[in-house]
């Protein structure tokens, strides 16, 4: 089986903070993505990949950017946290079908 | 309009009855669409997959597809209360882009 792992389910971080949310994903998936799931407006594209050191913004990339170093880890950070970026981050690896990491439950105070 | 649309529910249904779940795709080129489930503060799991014009049956889960009136539906049989959480459709649209509706919050009732 394919497994997505982000490295914090918990985070708390202060107002200003840059803050790094890891993805590694086992299964040598070109495609990564990152969402954020917020209440009532489902899963919104932050930034997705499709191969080493490619990046493309989604639908929501203010306020976040991302590295893809090596395949199999995809990072997304916030360079300056805000209130607003509280929410819960998945993601995502994807061959034919999506698999989604456990999730990182991230609070901005 | 959204690419992938749901009714945002909540939808309640009695233990053992049949659940409904609907969505609606805007883009008629669409060739694959997908049901994932997520419980409350789990990441989403894919239950069906659907890919032609018809019926797709797995157990209790069956996933309808019709392309000519761009739906996609998810009918829950002998529901239970494990069935109990938020629902959400998926399309693999033209060129490759995959969306995501805003989910169904679907109940069963002991």
């Amino acid at each position: 089986d394919v497994k997505v792992t982000q490295s914090s389910r918990y985070l708390v971080k202060r107002t200003g903070e840059k803050v790094f949310l890891e993805c590694v994903q086992d299964m040598d998936h070109e495609n990564m993505f990152w969402y954020r799931q917020d209440p009532g407006l489902g899963l919104r594209l932050i930034y997705f990949s499709y191969d080493v050191k490619m990046k493309e913004k989604g639908d929501i990339p203010e306020g976040y950017s991302v590295s893809r170093e090596k395949k199999e880890r995809f990072s997304l950070i916030l360079e300056s946290a805000s209130t607003n970026q509280t929410s819960m981050y998945l993601c995502a690896s994807r061959s034919a079908l999506y698999t989604f990491g456990s999730g990182t439950r991230l609070t901005v105070v | 309009q959204k690419e992938v649309e749901q009714n945002s529910g909540p939808l309640s249904v009695p233990e053992g009855a049949i659940a409904s779940l609907n969505c609606t795709y805007s883009d008629r080129g669409s060739q694959s669409f997908f049901w994932y489930r997520q419980y409350s503060g789990k990441s989403p799991e894919l239950i069906m997959s659907i890919y032609s014009n018809g019926d797709k049956e797995d157990g209790r889960f069956t996933a309808q597809l019709n392309k000519a009136s761009q739906y996609v539906s998810l009918l829950i049989r002998d529901s239970q209360p494990s069935d109990s959480a938020t629902y959400l459709c998926a399309g693999e649209l033209t060129g490759n882009q995959f969306y995501f509706g805003t989910g169904t919050s679907l109940t069963v009732i002991p």
